[in-house]
């Protein structure tokens, strides 16, 4: 049973380029999860899926994120015009709905806006 | 939203020593998770543990819910517990993790 996958590991774009992450969930897991984690904070919520339905965003996901999960299985998560304020490790979980709901964590893609 | 505070914010040990970690939430849970996060950012999973005591090797952790807190115990603590230790919760709800702003910790030889 492999982990939560993610590419890139790392990304440096420079501000205004658009940039899209991949997250590979646990295998027959049906809840996705996108968080975001700056220097020194724990990570912070940004959005949800139940299978391909995105079920709960979060203040955090402006108009220049958007988030997929086609198929409900690996999902993706789009900044257009990138900020320097949009510098941080992007981390995807994935948890299977039933009594526990225990979330795994990927390994994170760090995102370096110049 | 819930309110998550965890206790110390930095704790520095030698190595052999025992420590207890704190988590407190402001409201109502129906999900706890501590997690060891390694200096390449990968959040590793420690306990799922809405409620009661658990232990794995030498780690432990208790959640008192009615109370709002759960701790974490080390002992014999290694250098390779260094890291940042987080809780995070789920309210009753909802779907999302809240975490706390974690614990660092560094074991020196």
């Amino acid at each position: 049973d492999t982990g939560v996958s993610q590419d890139p590991r790392h990304k440096i774009t420079k501000r205004g380029q658009n940039v899209t992450f991949r997250c590979d969930p646990i295998s027959e897991h049906n809840r996705l999860y996108w968080y975001r984690q700056t220097l020194g904070q724990g990570p912070e919520f940004l959005t949800y899926f139940q299978n391909e339905a995105q079920l709960e965003k979060s203040r955090l996901l402006s108009d220049r994120f958007s988030a997929e999960r086609p198929k409900g299985s690996f999902s993706t998560l789009e900044i257009q015009r990138t900020e320097q304020g949009d510098s941080a490790m992007y981390l995807c979980a994935s948890s299977l709905l039933r009594e526990t709901d225990t979330q795994y964590f990927g390994p994170g893609t760090r995102l370096t806006v110049l | 939203g819930i309110q998550v505070e965890q206790s110390p914010p930095d704790l520095i040990l030698q190595e052999g020593a025992n420590s207890t970690l704190r988590c407190n939430f402001s409201d109502s849970v129906n999900n706890l998770q501590w997690f060891h996060q390694n200096p390449w950012g990968q959040l590793i999973n420690l306990f799922y543990i809405p409620s009661g005591t658990k232990q794995n090797g030498r780690l432990s952790a208790t959640t008192v819910a009615t109370e709002r807190y759960s701790l974490l115990y080390i002992s014999s603590s290694q250098t390779t517990d260094s890291g940042v230790y987080f809780c995070a919760v789920r309210e009753t709800s909802g779907s999302r993790l809240t975490f706390g702003e974690g614990t660092q910790l560094t074991v020196n030889p």
